[in-house]
C-alpha cells in the first residue's frame, strides 16, 4: 500500500474561487509530481519537484502553481478556478534510481476530481 | 521526445478469456517501460516494469508483458481474465535517469478501458 495521500477526493466549486489541492507522502521521496487527467485521455505532467524549494513546470501548460516547502508536502493551487480547470489531478512521488536495480516506481495518490461550475 | 500509443481505447473480454493490451512507444534510447492499472475512483497502481534483461516481465495479479525492441512494443497479457480486472490500463515510458536527479519521467499513453463480461 502506497503512502501518498490526496485531499480532497472530490471538489465542486464556483468560478473564481481559490483552491488548494493537497498531496502528502510519508515515504521520504524527493521527487514528486502532479498530473492532470481528463476522461479518456492520457496523463499529462503539469508540475514536478525534485526536492525542497525545487519546482518546475511539466509538459502541459497549467495555470496552477505548486510549492515544496517540506519534503512530504506538495500542494497545488489555483488562484481563480475556471470551468476549463475541471479535471482529475493525480499526485505522485518516486524513489531515486537505484542503478542496477532498475527503474524506480512512481507511487500515485487516489486523485482529486475537481469540478468548477 | 518520448511518446506512447495505446491503439485500443476500449476492450471487452469474457471472464476466463485471455487478454492482450497493446502498447507502442517511441524513444531514442533504451526505455524504461511500465504498465499501470487504475480502478474507478482509485489512483494508479503499478502492475509491472521493464528496465533491462529478460524481455518477458512478470507482474502482480497474474499479468505479464513482453518487450519487443524491433516492434517498439510492450504488450500486456493475462492468460485468464477475472471480473476484478475490469479497469483502465495505462502504458508509460520513462526517460533515462541521470543520477543528478532528473525528475522528468513517465510519459503515459491514453489508456485502454477493459470491460469483463460474466
Amino acid at each position: 500500500e502506497a503512502d501518498i495521500y490526496q485531499t480532497p477526493r472530490y471538489l465542486v466549486i464556483g468560478t473564481g474561487k481559490k483552491i488548494t489541492l493537497e498531496c502528502s507522502q510519508t515515504m521520504g521521496h524527493d521527487k514528486m509530481y502532479w498530473y492532470q487527467q481528463d476522461p479518456g485521455m492520457e496523463l499529462h505532467l503539469i508540475h514536478y519537484s525534485y526536492g525542497v524549494n525545487s519546482t518546475e513546470k511539466g509538459d502541459l501548460s497549467s495555470e496552477s502553481t505548486v510549492s515544496r516547502i517540506r519534503t512530504e508536502h506538495f500542494p497545488l493551487t489555483l488562484e481563480s478556478a475556471r470551468p476549463s480547470h475541471t479535471s482529475q489531478y493525480l499526485c505522485a512521488s518516486s524513489e531515486p534510481a537505484q542503478g542496477a536495480r532498475g527503474a524506480p516506481e512512481a507511487f500515485f495518490g487516489q486523485g482529486t476530481r475537481l469540478t468548477v461550475v | 521526445a518520448q511518446s506512447v500509443t495505446q491503439p485500443d481505447i476500449h476492450i471487452t473480454v469474457s471472464e476466463g478469456a485471455s487478454l492482450e493490451l497493446r502498447c507502442n512507444y517511441s524513444y531514442g534510447a533504451t526505455p524504461y517501460l511500465f504498465w499501470y492499472v487504475q480502478s474507478p475512483g482509485q489512483g494508479l497502481q503499478l502492475l509491472l516494469k521493464y528496465f533491462s534483461g529478460d524481455t518477458l516481465v512478470q507482474g502482480i495479479k497474474g499479468f505479464e508483458a513482453e518487450f519487443k525492441r524491433s516492434q517498439s512494443s510492450f504488450n500486456l497479457r493475462k492468460p485468464s481474465v477475472h471480473w476484478s480486472d475490469a479497469a483502465e490500463y495505462f502504458c508509460a515510458v520513462g526517460a533515462s535517469f541521470d543520477f543528478a536527479g532528473s525528475a522528468r519521467q513517465l510519459t503515459f499513453g491514453s489508456g485502454t478501458q477493459l470491460t469483463v463480461l460474466p
